[in-house]
């Protein structure tokens, strides 16, 4: 069965680090592209972080960009994000997420997310 | 930056009601665009991709239809189960960007 858990979340205080963990099973975290995703208590869906099918690209939302880090490791089948410099607009539901894509004549094209995790919290707060 | 917008933000609506959503981008986005359901406290469901094809295991009653900058998700006969929140992203390489969501109420 497809699925992605999400780990790490909890209560930090401002300007503190956390670190996240999604573990994968069903699916191969290294033929995908993932994304990690959160959502502000009563507010909409953002997009955080994403890292390419290999690895080799990691793409960053402006307002974690220098503060946030995704990786993978695939020999555990687990998504990372390492967060750092937390402020309180970082309190929200992070979700980790697997892009659904294909590879046309060695173009990438992205879907949509097509596997959710449940979600972990994380709030910022002194 | 691609920006969405959504509108009607909020809609009220009985069961059997015939449901449009509409999401602009800000500049041409082709046909890279999702549409999603999240009921609350769980995590959002893939239900269009590339505009306008169904995931699998959606049902019928859902459809995705645009290209370029006007995007429309089309609910024919709204079901209990559909009072939700829906919401558009469009994918590439570079943003993942969410629209702000449309909650579908009970009229």
């Amino acid at each position: 069965q497809v699925q992605l858990v999400e780990s790490g979340g909890g209560v930090a205080l401002p300007g503190r680090s956390l670190r996240l963990s999604c573990a994968a099973s069903g699916f191969t975290v290294g033929r995908y592209p993932m994304l990690w995703v959160r959502q502000a208590p009563g507010k909409g869906l953002d997009w955080v972080a994403f890292i390419s099918y290999d690895g080799s690209i990691e793409n960053y939302a402006d307002s974690v960009k220098g503060r946030f880090t995704i990786s993978r490791d695939t020999s555990k089948g687990a998504l990372l994000l390492q967060m750092s410099s937390l402020g309180v607009d970082d309190t929200a539901v992070y979700f980790c997420a697997r892009v659904k894509w294909d590879v046309i004549r060695s173009d990438h094209y992205y879907y949509g997310v097509d596997v959710w995790g449940p979600g972990t919290t994380v709030i910022v707060s002194s | 930056d691609i920006q969405l917008t959504q509108s009607p933000s909020f809609l009220s609506a009985s069961v059997g009601d015939r449901v449009t959503i509409t999401c602009r981008a800000s500049q041409d986005i082709s046909s890279y665009l999702a549409w999603y359901q999240q009921k609350p406290g769980k995590a959002p469901n893939l239900l269009i991709y590339a505009a306008s094809n169904l995931q699998p295991g959606v049902p019928s009653r859902f459809t995705g239809s645009g290209s370029g900058t006007e995007f429309t998700l089309i609910i024919s006969s709204l079901q209990p189960e559909d009072f939700a929140t829906y919401y558009c992203q469009h994918l590439n390489l570079y943003q993942f960007t969410f629209g702000p969501g449309t909650k579908v109420d009970i009229q």
